[in-house]
């Protein structure tokens, strides 16, 4: 089955530094891909959406600025968490999705702690 | 506005019963529909899908979900629960449009109790 990973799977770091999450499809190409945040025991909210070689589509109340998204390769995107603070500790889980795909895969998740 | 609702925050069963966790969504047109499961700090993992065709989808560990159009329900069913199912359950809609993303709903704790 197609698989997607996340590195790094958990980071700590202090507040005011920028963390950098990749997210690579390893066995198929992904047009597009998905950045979610998860809270403790809510739901999966969507931060943004990003197709290969193209301007990520940002949820409302997303900062664009804040959370840098870039999808270079058809195999990876990372998310960076620019100028991090306490409240952006999350769990942040991407998604990929091929061309024409219904479904789409999930890598395991980055638990991000900022200090 | 677009929407999937889980009505129930935890489900609890005895091992050996049968389970059902619900799923109600608001979305124009057909949907596709999908169930996925997490277990703690960990990504989530696909259980079924339904696209089309017959209303009752079979998918992983033993689980079911019947379509409604009508009542416009997606519930998530298995015949005998086992402990290792506890965890907690996502009913997810992806509107029938390309490009768009996964509607969660905001997730049903099922715990079995042996």
């Amino acid at each position: 089955g197609a698989v997607v990973s996340q590195h790094p799977s958990w980071v700590i770091c202090k507040s005011g530094t920028s963390v950098k999450i990749e997210c690579r499809s390893l066995d198929f190409q992904a047009t597009t891909m998905f950045w979610y945040r998860q809270f403790p025991k809510q739901s999966l909210m969507l931060m943004a959406t990003s197709n290969e070689g193209s301007k990520a589509t940002y949820e409302q109340g997303v900062e664009k600025d804040k959370f840098l998204i870039n999808h270079a390769s058809l195999t990876l995107s990372t998310l960076t968490v620019t100028s991090a603070h306490p409240e952006d500790s999350s769990f942040y889980i991407c998604s990929a999705r091929a061309r024409g795909a219904n479904e789409q895969f999930f890598g395991p998740g980055t638990r991000l702690t900022v200090l | 506005a677009q929407s999937v609702a889980q009505p129930e925050d935890q489900v609890n069963v005895a091992e050996g019963n049968p389970l059902t966790v619900k799923c109600t969504y608001s979305v124009s047109g057909n949907p596709y529909l999908f169930w996925y499961v997490q277990y703690p700090n960990r990504g989530l993992q696909f259980l079924l899908k339904y696209i089309t065709g017959d209303n009752l989808v079979k998918g992983s560990y033993g689980f079911e979900a019947e379509f409604n159009k009508s009542q416009t329900s997606f519930h998530l069913k298995k015949p005998s629960a086992l402990v290792s199912d506890s965890a907690l359950y996502f009913c997810a809609v992806r509107p029938n449009q390309a490009g768009t993303a996964l509607i969660f709903g905001k997730g049903t704790t099922l715990s079995v109790s042996s």
